[in-house]
């Protein structure tokens, strides 16, 4: 077990830029989240799958943002036409719906994807 | 709504010193409650949890104990270590939702 993978770490783009991330969640965890997290804050919601199925999406989530989970495995994030204020750590994280799991929803984080919007 | 609220940092104590890091909370119904900790350049890692009223959750020395009384949750530990040194944040999962709603984070620095 690798834990959640992001992928890339870093992205540098230009305001207008759509960018696209990926998250491969923990290989046997059937949710999968997105959350975003702005210097010296918390994380905040933004959505999250149950196998493919996208089940509950935040108000932050803009007309601007899409996420797919089309095999129910791994995940991706676009923003399209990116402002200086998507500039955040994007962090993705997986849990799993079995009976040790179900009740405490213990989510396992992957190392966030930093974007800067120049 | 949902919310969660913690004491700002950042805590500076010396080796050994113990530790406490105040986290209250508001929501409807029973939520479950979370400490989770993020050390310099790693990924959020969960701590310790609770889910129910007077729960204590304990990991690594710390420990929380949910109370529903004071709708408070805060993180203690006897004996801080200078590898203790990073960020914690104070979590909330909602009854019948998915999603965590986040504390803003305590930075604590440890010195030798």
């Amino acid at each position: 077990d690798t834990g959640v993978s992001q992928d890339p770490r870093h992205k540098i783009t230009k305001r207008g830029q759509n960018v696209t991330f990926r998250c491969d969640p923990i290989s046997e965890h059937n949710r999968l989240y997105w959350y975003r997290q702005t210097l010296g804050q918390g994380p905040e919601f933004l959505t999250y799958f149950q196998n493919e199925a996208q089940l509950e999406k935040s108000r932050l989530l803009s007309d601007r943002f899409s996420a797919e989970r089309p095999k129910g495995s791994f995940s991706t994030l676009e923003i399209q036409r990116t402002e200086q204020g998507d500039s955040a750590m994007y962090l993705c994280a997986s849990s799993s719906t079995d009976k040790k799991s179900v009740i405490v929803n213990e989510q396992f984080f992957g190392p966030g994807t930093r974007l800067t919007v120049l | 709504g949902n919310s969660v609220t913690q004491m700002e940092g950042p805590v500076t104590l010396s080796e050994e010193a113990f530790l406490t890091i105040n986290c209250t909370y508001t929501a409807t119904g029973y939520p479950s409650l979370f400490w989770y900790v993020q050390y310099p350049g790693e990924g959020l890692q969960l701590l310790l949890k609770a889910t129910k009223a007077d729960d204590k959750g304990s990991n690594k020395g710390f420990e929380a104990t949910y109370r529903k009384e004071t709708t408070s949750f805060h993180l203690e530990k006897g004996s801080v270590q200078v590898s203790d040194s990073a960020v914690y944040f104070c979590a909330l999962s909602p009854w019948g939702f998915q999603k965590l709603v986040f504390g803003t984070g305590t930075r604590l620095l440890v010195s030798p």
